[in-house]
């Protein structure tokens, strides 16, 4: 089945130093979707990218999507303590199902 | 509904019992969605409904996994003689459309079941 990898697993920062999650699936994808999901919550949806080399951008969050639509990226800049959380990305490649990526655990030092 | 309610918000049951899982989804989101997520992983995609129609049900596990959902809305996922390695929080996601482009997927709280 569909694989969709991300790195790092864990990730420390100092408040205010940036940081950047990737993923990377194993097969090209119709879209990618972002997902953050505070330490005991479930997954809130961020975004959604679509089209090859897209970039979005939200507030301190840049969201973007490989030319050859397998691999993504988050970053943020400036980490506030609000950041803390694991973020996932989730592929399709069909525009149907979803799969997860392992996600990425965010802790940030105050 | 407000938000996608699943029911129990915990399950503790035996090895060899079997369980139900309930998902009432956002009154008129077209799919439900089941995934299973175990401590520090990501969801894993077990089956999806468009309307009353099962649609996928590749990620389940085994023929001891099935689910349902008779009238388009509420799902109940059905494990059988229930195994330790069931253990994990499972969850249901909604979704407005019946593809998933421009539609996200709105997560209920997940049910806890823990097989003892």
């Amino acid at each position: 089945g569909q694989q969709v990898m991300q790195i790092p697993q864990y990730q420390h920062v100092q408040e205010g130093e940036d940081f950047t999650t990737y993923c990377n699936s194993s097969t090209t994808l119709s879209n990618i979707q972002w997902y953050k999901q505070r330490p005991g919550g479930h997954p809130v949806f961020l975004i959604q990218l679509v089209k090859s080399g897209e970039v979005k951008k939200q507030k301190r969050l840049t969201f973007q999507f490989g030319e050859a639509k397998k691999n993504s990226s988050l970053h943020i800049t400036a980490t506030q303590t609000t950041d803390v959380g694991t973020y996932f990305c989730a592929g399709s490649n069909t525009g149907n199902q979803f799969y997860f990526g392992t996600g990425t655990s965010l802790t940030v030092i105050p | 509904g407000a938000g996608v309610s699943q029911s129990p918000r915990y399950k503790v049951t035996k090895r060899g019992q079997d369980v139900a899982l309930r998902c009432d989804p956002i009154s008129g989101h077209v799919s439900l969605y089941w995934y299973r997520q175990a401590l520090g992983q990501g969801p894993e995609f077990l089956t999806y409904f468009n309307y009353e129609a099962q649609q996928d049900k590749s990620g389940l596990p085994n023929d001891r996994f099935s689910a349902e959902r008779p009238e388009g809305s509420i799902s109940t996922l059905t494990i059988q003689r229930t195994e330790q390695r069931d253990s994990a929080m499972y969850r249901c996601a909604s979704s407005l459309a019946g593809t998933a482009y421009n539609s996200p997927l709105h997560f209920g709280n997940g049910t806890r079941l823990t097989v003892t």
